[in-house]
């Protein structure tokens, strides 16, 4: 079975500019999060979707935003860039959400915003 | 709040040696906590959760809701486990984790 699937794998943006990240989830999974990933703060939870809906959100400004399709595969959209979100960009997908579902991460985005 | 602290960036010990990785936590709640492993050049994949009260690879974890820990521990530690170890803890509701800033452990030979 295929693994869960970023891209791109590497990025780089001018301040300002905005950029989407793109994840497809394992075959079957239906629950998609995403996360930042930085030195100094670690891994920050950014948002959940599960049947195209919203269903967690981390403590990230409105310039960060998401989506999920119908097929699962979700991504992720960051407006007004800033030197700040330079960051591993990891997304997750589970069968469903639940703790009895264990998460499968993707290799990450890494983002360099210059 | 939900925090989840690991008050070691970095861990070395010896092959053989007895190791423990600690994290600490806070939450308003009944959390449930887990340990996710990053090998070198890996992806980030989970080692192992509270509820199930399983040992991986010889690691074992305990919640102590006293104290509000879920330190991982192993007894004889190998080279291969040589990684990055972060503690994350979730709510009963759903995947919102949070994580540590995780402890690099190095297994010396």
């Amino acid at each position: 079975k295929a693994g869960v699937t970023q891209t791109p794998r590497y990025l780089i943006k001018t301040r300002g500019q905005q950029v989407t990240l793109s994840c497809s989830p394992i075959s079957g999974h239906r629950s998609v999060s995403w996360y930042q990933q930085t030195p100094g703060q670690g891994l920050q939870f950014l948002f959940e979707y599960f049947s195209e809906t919203q269903r967690n959100k981390g403590n990230f400004p409105g310039r960060f935003s998401g989506r999920q399709f119908s097929n699962s595969r979700s991504e992720m959209n960051v407006s007004t860039l800033e030197l700040g979100d330079s960051a591993l960009y990891l997304c997750a997908s589970s069968l469903a959400p639940g703790l009895g579902y264990e998460q499968y991460f993707g290799p990450g985005t890494r983002l360099t915003v210059t | 709040a939900q925090r989840v602290t690991q008050p070691e960036k970095l861990l070395s010990v010896f092959k053989g040696a007895p190791v423990e990785l600690k994290c600490n936590y806070s939450y308003s709640g009944s959390p449930e906590l887990f340990w996710y492993v990053q090998y070198s050049r890996q992806r980030l994949q989970l080692l192992l959760r509270h509820i199930s009260r399983e040992s991986i690879k010889g690691f074992t974890a305990d919640l102590n809701k006293g104290e509000t820990s879920f330190h991982l521990k192993k007894p004889f530690a190998q080279e291969e486990d040589s990684a990055m170890y972060y503690c994350a803890l979730s709510g009963q509701a759903g995947n919102q984790f949070y994580f540590g800033t995780g402890t690099s452990l190095t297994v010396i030979p």
